[in-house]
């Protein structure tokens, strides 16, 4: 079946635009996982969606940042006024959300903030 | 911070030699996972071990898992150029600040095997 997908693939910007990263979940998944991967580090949790709970926002780096995810399925993270310190490859993984938690990974959008 | 560490950070192998990478966590946890990421891109789910499980198979896999050193190390049998990639380990437990359905990733080993 089909994996998780995430748009674009590519994307550059100027410092201050503000930015949208597409994700679409693997149907039937509940759980839905930002992350962020700078440049040979390792994976810093941005934010997660279970259901219909309230997400946890904890890793969200700035009020700059923000997601929503709509009817439980698609995701949208957005970053308003990008900052060079932006420039990361934005992933997304879904999951069943149940113990124990494999995530399934989309490609993720490499964000280049200029 | 961190949860899981993984070292050597990076690793350099001859082809058809085994590849050895550690993996050290904090806290309490569940399961352990081991992932794997091809050119910094979408990660890969290898493997999953149980907190009451010390050792699992899965064809050139090998993951053992020591939860009174609170430690994990994946081996890679007869190593081929295919298996070129960064590695990270996972865990999931309650850290911290995040909640008990969360993975925490360690920085990843980065791994060359040399044809």
């Amino acid at each position: 079946g089909a994996g998780v997908s995430q748009s674009p693939s590519n994307k550059v910007t100027e410092k201050g635009k503000d930015v949208e990263l597409r994700c679409d979940p693997i149907s039937g998944h509940t759980a839905l996982y930002w992350y962020r991967q700078s440049l040979g580090q390792g994976l810093e949790f941005l934010i997660y969606f279970q259901g219909n709970s309230a997400p946890d926002k904890s890793g969200l780096p700035s009020d700059r940042f923000s997601a929503e995810r709509t009817g439980g399925s698609v995701s949208t993270l957005t970053i308003q006024r990008t900052q060079q310190e932006d420039s990361a490859v934005y992933l997304c993984a879904s999951s069943f959300g149940t113990l124990p938690d494999t995530q399934y990974f989309g490609p993720g959008t490499r964000l280049t903030v200029l | 911070s961190q949860q899981g560490e993984e070292d050597p950070q990076a690793l350099s192998i001859q082809e058809g030699e085994n590849a050895t990478m550690n993996c050290s966590y904090k806290t309490s946890i569940n399961n352990l996972q081991w992932y794997r990421q091809n050119s910094g891109r979408g990660l890969v789910h290898l493997i999953l071990i149980r907190s009451n499980e010390r050792e699992k198979h899965s064809g050139r896999l090998r993951v053992t898992l020591d939860t009174s050193k609170k430690s994990s190390s994946l081996l890679i049998t007869a190593s081929r150029a295919a298996d070129t990639a960064s590695y990270f380990c996972a865990t999931d437990g309650i850290p911290s600040g995040a909640g008990s359905y969360q993975l925490t990733f360690g920085k990843g080993t980065k791994l060359s095997v040399i044809p």
